[in-house]
């Protein structure tokens, strides 16, 4: 079955590092690829989206995310981090057996030490 | 409105009792999808709407839920006689295409609290 991983639960980074977030899906296909971000009490925001094409997406707020079909892998990246980045990150899996459902991770939330 | 609406933003139910969450997406698009969010875990797909059509239901736990699009914008997720099991923020999204496939709009969910 078409899963996603995300392995870091938590994360703490000091502001101004840098930031890798890891995602490792399952699937037969190449997929359509996401991160969303939460804050609290708020719902989901888009950061970034892979269909096809260039391997490295750029995404909104600085983010960006590398498709390495190798790896099963779509980790997201920042080269540095603000502490308004603190947060909850989900990576998502679309396009799952001719369905319309995204399949998401457990999420890795983002703690920034000021 | 300028982005997708939940209502309740909460609502405690005790266990047994129906509820109805409404999610008013954005005008005009055509997809709307319904989420659970357990505590501590990411979105599970629930259903899928295209227009008033729903096309996939298969993330529906159980026949206690139910959810409608009569005509094609507010949606309204029903669950009936609900469980302890069923706590969890329920979150919506709409989207101005067919499918998940371009940018997706949340909702801020309901969070629902079954005692």
């Amino acid at each position: 079955a078409q899963s996603v991983t995300q392995p870091d639960i938590h994360i703490t980074v000091s502001e101004g590092a840098s930031l890798e977030l890891r995602c490792n899906y399952s699937y037969g296909a190449t997929p359509y690829l996401f991160w969303y971000v939460q804050s609290p009490g708020q719902g989901l925001q888009l950061l970034l989206k892979y269909f096809s094409g260039d391997t490295l997406v750029q995404g909104i707020k600085g983010f960006e995310a590398e498709f390495k079909r190798s790896q099963s892998s779509f980790n997201l990246r920042k080269p540095s981090v603000h502490w308004s980045d603190a947060a909850e990150y989900f990576c998502a899996v679309g396009r799952v057996s001719g369905t319309y459902k995204y399949i998401f991770g457990t999420g890795t939330r983002l703690k920034v030490l000021a | 409105g300028a982005g997708v609406s939940q209502s309740p933003r909460y609502k405690v139910a005790k266990r047994g009792q129906d509820v109805a969450l409404r999610c008013d997406p954005i005008s005009g698009h055509v997809s709307l999808f319904w989420y659970q969010q357990a505590l501590g875990q990411g979105p599970e797909f629930l259903t899928y709407f295209q227009n008033e059509a729903q096309l996939d239901k298969s993330g529906l736990p159980s026949d206690r839920f139910f959810a409608e699009r009569p005509e094609g914008s507010v949606s309204t997720l029903k669950i009936q006689r609900t469980q302890q099991e069923d706590s969890a923020v329920y979150l919506c999204a709409s989207s101005p295409l067919v499918g998940m496939n371009t940018e997706a709009f949340f909702g801020q969910g309901t969070r629902l609290t079954v005692v």
